[in-house]
């Protein structure tokens, strides 16, 4: 069974600061690779994902993330942050029969003006 | 637009009481997610439905059991609420993977059950 690492619970930074936020999964196959993000009072949604290809994947808002199979990673970096930034983070693999994915625990973001 | 929509936004409930939360998508996919999230443990599968009729369980089944008699519909039963099962539940859609596609996942809402 495959497993998802979150390296950091919360993380602060002022607006234009960059960001990294680690995940590390572990799982000898094939994985299809996400990052998922929740605004506050709102659905989870969607910010990128890796399925094959480019291992530097871009997604919505200038957020990027790449995927470096020898370290089982797939950091999520955005040059510069926005207030609007602020929300929870949450890495995710897919691997497997039926599709099954397992999310990290979460990054709590939050950028002050 | 994919739509995944629960039946409520918060419940409450008494210990003991049999719930049931129902989970409803418009496009027509064929796996459906029950998790369940709380502070600091992220999200947590409980079950999943791959077709009508079909479950497979997650990584947290105890407890729950689920109903899927109609492709769009995906129904979370707590046999028994107990107050540790007082979390907020997502339910979630994706279409089945292929050799070329991903299967990301559609979220609902969510429905906050606190149970007392």
């Amino acid at each position: 069974a495959q497993s998802v690492s979150q390296h950091n619970h919360h993380v602060i930074l002022s607006e234009a600061a960059s960001l990294e936020l680690g995940c590390n999964y572990s799982y000898g196959g094939t994985v299809n690779l996400f990052w998922y993000v929740q605004y506050p009072g709102q659905h989870l949604q969607l910010l990128l994902k890796y399925f094959s290809g480019d291992p530097l994947v871009k997604g919505i808002k200038g957020f990027e993330a790449e995927f470096i199979k020898s370290k089982f990673s797939f950091n999520l970096r955005k040059p510069s942050v926005q207030w609007s930034d602020t929300a929870e983070y949450f890495c995710a693999v897919g691997a497997g029969g039926y599709q099954k994915v397992t999310f990290g625990t979460g990054t709590k973001l939050q950028v002050i003006p | 637009d994919v739509k995944v929509t629960q039946s409520s936004r918060y419940l409450v409930k008494r210990t003991g009481e049999k719930v049931f939360l129902e989970c409803v998508q418009d496009m027509d996919h064929e796996n459906m997610f029950w998790y369940r999230q709380d502070p600091g443990l992220g999200l947590r599968l409980i079950y999943f439905s791959y077709d009508v009729k079909m479950k497979e369980k997650g990584d947290i089944p105890e407890g729950y059991s689920v109903s899927r008699e109609k492709k769009e519909r995906f129904s979370l039963i707590l046999e028994s609420a107990s107050t540790n099962q007082t979390s907020m539940y997502l339910c979630a859609s994706s279409t089945p993977a292929t050799g070329v596609t991903s299967y990301e996942q559609y979220f609902g809402p969510g429905t906050r059950l606190t149970v007392t």
